[in-house]
């Protein structure tokens, strides 16, 4: 299957400063990227929707004035974790999808790891 | 949105036939059925995907009776290398698209 990789995969940061996490899409080329956050022992949490130049859709609940979401590429979403604090601890996965439709296979990245001290 | 509900968890033995089925009452005439696998500290693993009746691939079954409010995911003759959390999910359709929404997955152990 087609591949999303994330970089970096953990991340260890002090608190107030912002952490930049990136998520591309080797292989094909993604109309929609999605950004996950799962807490120890949950499931995924949809944090965010973005497709290629525009802006991202935020669920309910998530600020998106803290996570920065940016799909400038058909390749490349990037997620801006500003001014983090130990409970932005997580881990955040990214994920792509080829097209818009329920029938497209959305692929998921390997997670990266952040921990805010 | 269609809203899922699975068992929390589920034991087997190595070589037993798994059967983990999910609710899905609300789900939209253009929702998809979608399985993913996830083991700890990684990301998901798509299994299979269908839209009605039975989808086989070489991993996994996939059945789905014909109202669509619910679905089974089969995993012929586990292995202890299968213990993972087991998502089932219906896409919803939003502005930019269709996005999927994890629900609480079923935590499968399987013993030696």
């Amino acid at each position: 299957g087609a591949v999303v990789s994330q970089h970096p995969s953990w991340v260890i940061c002090k608190s107030g400063t912002s952490v930049k996490i990136e998520c591309r899409s080797l292989d094909f080329q993604a109309t929609t990227m999605f950004w996950y956050r799962q807490f120890p022992k949950q499931s995924l949490m949809l944090m965010a929707t973005s497709n290629e130049g525009s802006k991202a859709t935020y669920e309910q609940g998530v600020e998106k004035d803290k996570f920065l979401i940016n799909h400038a590429s058909l390749t490349l979403s990037t997620l801006t974790v500003t001014s983090a604090h130990p409970e932005d601890s997580s881990f955040y996965i990214c994920s792509a999808r080829a097209g818009t439709g329920p029938e497209n296979e959305q692929f998921f990245g390997p997670g990266t790891r952040l921990t805010v001290l | 949105l269609a809203k899922t509900t699975q068992p929390i968890s589920m034991d087997s033995y190595e070589g037993q036939e798994v059967n983990i089925t999910c609710s899905h009452n609300n789900i939209a005439t253009n929702d998809y059925i979608t399985w993913y696998q996830q083991f700890p500290s990684q990301g998901p693993r798509f299994i299979i995907q269908g839209y009605k009746t039975k989808v086989t691939n070489e991993v996994a079954s996939l059945f789905i009776p014909a109202d669509r409010k619910s679905s089974t995911l089969s995993l012929p003759r586990v292995s202890l290398s299968d213990t993972a959390v087991y998502y089932c999910l219906v896409g919803a359709l939003n502005t930019g698209g269709f996005k999927t929404i994890f629900g609480a997955g079923t935590r499968l152990f399987v013993k030696a």
